[in-house]
């Protein structure tokens, strides 16, 4: 069964700095993964799609990556700004038939004046 | 933009009713899914549908939960009879083909009481 991971589970920082969240995952076997904001008490806002053959994707200040093989992918955030705090999530989808995103816990995201 | 729409955006219902929740997925767009949220835990799949039919389930969606598309725009979740543990918030997806980026709505919040 499928287990995704992510750390930190929370982080703050001032503003400015660049970061990055972490999410790991424990069958290779995947599709493609998915990057995610929520902000509190709202839906899910896609921010990347990234597929299992490519190594990076970027939209923006954003960036992700992915090393199937290793079950990892990072979600860099550049020069942070207060309107990036949020719930950022990971969820990966399956090789086989299946078309489910199984999610990650999340990473709480605070940026600070 | 294209977006997910779902109504009502919460909903209190007694223990025991049956609820409907409600979701416009974006219009071009041939995969819908069932989300779901319990306060402070991971997002959960519920069910994805294809063709006028359940295309995957998960362990959560038994005989109290069904799905249909009544017509050309909606997409709805049926409840049978709600429990406590039936509260969460309840998210709508949709994506164009089965392992394409999806797309959510900004939730349903039910609370059974």
């Amino acid at each position: 069964k499928q287990e995704v991971t992510q750390i930190p589970a929370a982080l703050s920082v001032p503003e400015g700095e660049n970061l990055v969240l972490n999410c790991s995952f424990t069958d290779s076997a995947i599709y493609n993964l998915q990057w995610f904001r929520q902000d509190p008490g709202k839906g899910l806002t896609s921010l990347l799609l990234i597929q299992s053959s490519q190594r990076e994707q970027t939209s923006g200040r954003l960036n992700a990556s992915l090393d199937k093989s290793s079950g990892r992918s990072t979600l860099y955030i550049a020069a942070s700004q207060p309107g990036d705090s949020a719930t950022y999530l990971c969820a990966v989808r399956p090789e086989t038939s299946g078309s489910r995103l199984t999610f990650g816990e999340g990473t709480q995201l605070t940026v600070n004046p | 933009e294209p977006e997910v729409t779902q109504t009502p955006s919460h909903q209190v219902t007694q223990m025991g009713q049956e609820v409907i929740l409600r979701c416009v997925p974006i219009s071009n767009h041939l995969y819908f899914y069932w989300y779901r949220q319990i306060l402070g835990q991971k997002v959960e799949f519920l069910v994805s549908f294809y063709n006028n039919e359940i295309s995957e389930k998960s362990e959560i969606f038994d005989d109290q939960f069904s799905v249909e598309r009544p017509d050309g725009s909606n997409f709805t979740l049926k409840i049978r009879s709600t429990k406590l543990e039936d509260s969460a918030m309840y998210f709508c997806a949709s994506s164009d083909y089965r392992a394409t980026e999806a797309f959510f709505g900004q939730g349903t919040r039910l609370t059974v009481v």
